[in-house]
């Protein structure tokens, strides 16, 4: 079993639609879990963290975390074709640990 | 954030010679990290650049094949030794702040093609 577990995709949503993205890890005592977006070419760039159970709201992005379910998850709405993009999970133990990437999602918005 | 810089951007090399990569933070940061991202994989720590003392290796990556230096808070460098393609990789150089947050930030990344 992966230590943090995404579907490759692609997953394919049109515009305006709300994008769907999951995330599953194994460590039970992980602590903080983390999005990046990746455009093809370049670096992964932050979109949200997450420490606590429940959900957490910045502009278009909701993340919700249920560590008795070890998931995570991230909503994009209103989705737009510059989210389109490889959306990478990560998760660590504490601070100062590595961070542990799933296989990533690539999403795909369609005008 | 920290702005953080990687030099070179991108390289093409020959087999069996080596490249030495160059991080830079415009603030000084606890934690400094090397992942690798081989084409279409996702990201792979290779090791944690301690400053003042060796850098600490994840299974299957060695000190001889990719060396670390880090001799203060704002700066690492990453030597891809005796390479092969199967080297051909992004690099990627993340760092870590002190502070209320442990978000790790990622530099622009070296795009490695090794002949």
């Amino acid at each position: 079993q992966k230590e943090v577990e995404q579907n490759s995709g692609p997953l394919s949503v049109p515009e305006g639609a709300i994008a769907s993205l999951n995330c599953t890890y194994s460590d039970r005592v992980s602590q903080s879990f983390f999005w990046y977006r990746q455009y093809s070419g370049k670096s992964p760039e932050l979109i949200m963290s997450i420490y606590s159970n429940g959900d957490k709201e910045d502009g278009r992005f909701t993340a919700q975390l249920n560590k008795a379910s070890q998931y995570v998850s991230l909503l994009i709405r209103d989705s737009q074709p510059s989210d389109s993009a490889t959306y990478l999970c990560a998760v660590k133990r504490n601070q100062g640990g590595k961070l542990i990437f799933g296989q990533g999602t690539e999403l795909s918005v369609k005008p | 954030s920290a702005v953080i810089s990687q030099k070179p951007s991108r390289d093409i090399c020959q087999r069996g010679t080596s490249l030495t990569i160059q991080c830079q933070v415009d603030s000084q940061v606890t934690m400094m990290f090397w992942y690798r991202q081989q084409p279409g994989q996702s990201l792979t720590l290779i090791a944690t650049a301690n400053q003042g003392s060796e850098a600490t290796y994840e299974s299957g990556f060695v000190i001889d094949k990719f060396p670390i230096s880090r001799p203060n808070l704002t700066f690492s460098t990453l030597t891809v030794s005796n390479m092969s393609p199967e080297d051909s990789s992004i690099y990627l150089c993340s760092v870590e702040a002190a502070g209320l947050t442990d978000t790790q930030y990622f530099g622009p990344g070296t795009r490695l093609t090794v002949l």
